[in-house]
């Protein structure tokens, strides 16, 4: 059975810290692993990485795979108020199924 | 705009009755999904479908059922044999394939709550 793990599952920072995501994986078929970020209702996507050790970047998010250990980290830098969120991390197989972790509620403190 | 319409965004029902949950794109995306959604957990999949006329069971697909007969339509029963239906239901789709399989774009959700 495919499994995503994702840690913390909660935390709690104040604005300007640095905050680090881990998402853990055990699944067959892997194709890509993705981040998504829900504030509210829908989700919407983050990153999707496939290449090990290739970060990707957007403003102050990043992320990086590592598909020899079978992990990934979001890292999120100079976080504000409105970084407060569920993350979600999920992995993509070739057969088009995406399964998902719980995900790690963020709360961003002024 | 493209996008994703789910409707009802809320929705009550009695014990012992179906619901159909409704999910429209017009993304032009060949696969479509329906996830669950309890508090504080993540999302789990109850049925897939990358082609019209066909789909896949998920990992919870017990007490629901679905129909694929047109691309841009995808909806979801929540059956009286589902033992715990209150949750949050959001459906999502993607390309089948190529640089976008996998990405998937979700619609607003619909929450369902048994009395």
């Amino acid at each position: 059975e495919d499994k995503v793990v994702q840690s913390p599952l909660s935390l709690v920072v104040h604005e300007g810290d640095t905050v680090t995501l881990n998402c853990s994986y055990e699944v067959t078929n892997f194709r890509s692993l993705l981040w998504y970020k829900q504030e509210k209702k829908a989700p919407t996507f983050l990153f999707m990485l496939t290449s090990s050790g290739i970060e990707k970047k957007s403003g102050r998010l990043s992320s990086i795979l590592d598909k020899k250990e079978l992990f990934s980290i979001l890292n999120i830098t100079a976080t504000q108020t409105g970084d407060s969120a569920i993350y979600l991390c999920a992995v993509g197989t070739n057969a088009g199924k995406s399964t998902f972790g719980d995900g790690t509620t963020l709360t961003v403190k002024p | 705009d493209g996008g994703i319409t789910q409707s009802p965004k809320y929705l009550f029902r009695k014990e012992g009755q179906n619901v159909t949950l409704s999910c429209e794109q017009n993304l032009n995306h060949d696969a479509m999904y329906w996830y669950r959604q309890d508090p504080g957990q993540g999302l789990r999949l109850i049925y897939y479908s990358q082609i019209v006329n066909d789909f896949q069971k998920g990992d919870i697909a017990e007490g629901y059922s679905v129909s694929r007969e047109k691309k841009e339509s995808f909806p979801l029963t929540v059956t009286s044999a589902q033992k715990n239906p209150t949750a949050f239901y959001l459906c999502a789709s993607s390309l089948q394939g190529g640089f976008g399989a996998n990405v998937l774009t979700f619609g607003a959700g619909s929450r369902l709550t048994v009395l």
